[in-house]
């Protein structure tokens, strides 16, 4: 079975400019959560969503903004980028019958802003 | 404010011998706990988990260990193998207290074992 898989690899962008990322679940999991990891440190929570609906929110502004699509993939949108939103950002996915929190990560998309 | 910690930000061991990373926490209302392994350039892959219900779980070489008296937990890695050289994070969640089953991580322990 494919595991988590994310879109693109690597981006450059910026400052000022929009981001989208993608991401797609393992095989059956309905629920997804957004990650962001700065050199040093370990992931801060960004979103969950599970059922298209959205169930949690970090501390993050509101230029980060995402949605579920009916077939359970997910966008990771960015606006207004900052040189700080440079990072690696994890997408996981989860499912009910092993438990939401045991989440299951794609490699990441590495954002530079320059 | 760190509500999860990992104080050993490296580790090296002599192959064979037993690998010994620590995690504290200080939010009372974390339930699940979680062990996670990232190689570079790639995600955290999944080691292992424990149910604040318990004190202890074990799958083949990696066991973890939960001390809620002291919001302390372990991951005891035997034998230690060349393949175990990794970052490992320390991750916990409270589903039942926050609606959502977001993971808190410690800032992660660099792992190397020694041939």
């Amino acid at each position: 079975d494919a595991g988590v898989t994310q879109s693109p690899t690597h981006l450059i962008k910026t400052r000022g400019q929009h981001v989208t990322l993608r991401c797609s679940p393992i095989s059956g999991h309905k629920s997804v959560s957004w990650y962001q990891q700065v050199l040093g440190q370990g992931p801060q929570f960004i979103f969950q969503y599970y059922e298209k609906e959205e169930r949690g929110r970090g501390n993050f502004p509101d230029r980060f903004s995402a949605r579920q699509f009916p077939n359970y993939s997910s966008e990771l949108n960015v606006n207004a980028l900052l040189l700080g939103d440079s990072a690696l950002y994890l997408c996981a996915s989860s499912t009910e019958d092993r438990g939401l929190y045991e989440q299951y990560f794609g490699p990441g998309t590495r954002l530079t802003v320059t | 404010d760190q509500q999860v910690k990992q104080n050993s930000p490296s580790l090296s061991v002599q192959e064979g011998r037993i690998s010994i990373l620590n995690c504290d926490y200080t939010n009372s209302m974390f339930d699940y706990f979680l062990w996670y392994k990232k190689y570079p350039a790639e995600g955290p892959t999944f080691l292992i988990s424990i149910s604040s219900i318990k004190d202890k779980n074990e799958d083949g070489r990696f066991t973890v260990f939960l001390n809620k008296s002291a919001k302390h937990l372990s991951l005891h890695i035997v034998p230690s193998q060349p393949g175990d050289s990794a970052v490992y994070f320390c991750a916990a969640s409270s589903p039942h207290n926050f609606g959502n089953e977001k993971l808190t991580f410690g800032t992660g322990t660099r792992l190397t074992i020694i041939p």
